[in-house]
């Protein structure tokens, strides 16, 4: 079945540039996501890029899609620490409704 | 900016108890889910529901396990007899069409 694959830790310090990495498995795949997740809050859409696009940036966020090698990645730039968070990757393929989530990567931004 | 909300924040019950969780979702939004996310687990996937029916659901997503929109801006979750392991964070999401989805901020729901 559909899977979604993310490291789970990260530390960066502020200031600093982070890229988060995902792996998926559905090469049907139409659309992905990266949601983040404040300590008990919901889940926050920050972006989707559609499967015919290899890049999509929004002001400090870059969005970079391999298809060839079913990999997506979230870069933020100059990381501070309000961006602290779960970041969770996600992917929606061509048929079914339900988003498929990857495990999220607990992001750390050290002052 | 309009969100979608949800109540209680935390639901505390007890085993073999029916609980019904509230979502209302983005008013203008067709396409409503719900997920949920045990804790330290991947969120997943219960139920999508649209034109007042449900459209998919996943294989947790059984008998015990029903989704409602009983009025015009409500969408319940029901469990009807609540078990340990639905100990779980609840999120429901909406979306005006397949490609984005919305969500709350979740029911923590507390089985004991």
């Amino acid at each position: 079945g559909e899977d979604v694959e993310q490291s789970l830790f990260l530390s960066v310090r502020e200031g600093d540039s982070s890229v988060i990495n995902c792996t998926y498995t559905d090469s049907s795949s139409t659309y992905l996501y990266w949601y983040k997740q404040e300590p008990g809050a919901g889940l926050q859409l920050l972006t989707y890029i559609f499967s015919n696009m290899d890049m999509k940036q929004d002001q400090r966020l870059t969005v970079l899609l391999n298809k060839k090698d079913k990999h997506l990645s979230l870069r933020i730039a100059d990381t501070q620490t309000g961006d602290s968070a779960i970041y969770f990757c996600a992917e929606r393929g061509n048929y079914g409704q339900n988003f498929v989530f990857g495990p999220g990567t607990r992001l750390s931004v050290l002052p | 900016e309009p969100e979608v909300t949800q109540t209680p924040s935390h639901q505390v019950t007890q085993m073999g108890q029916e609980v019904i969780l509230r979502c209302v979702p983005i008013s203008n939004h067709l396409y409503f889910y719900w997920y949920r996310q045990i804790l330290g687990q991947k969120v997943e996937f219960l139920v999508s529901f649209y034109n007042n029916e449900i459209s998919e659901k996943s294989e947790i997503f059984d008998d015990q396990f029903s989704v409602e929109r009983p009025d015009g801006s409500n969408f319940t979750l029901k469990i009807r007899s609540t078990k340990l392991e639905d100990s779980a964070m609840y999120f429901c999401a909406s979306g005006t069409g397949f490609y984005e989805q919305y969500f709350g901020p979740g029911t923590r729901l507390t089985v004991t």
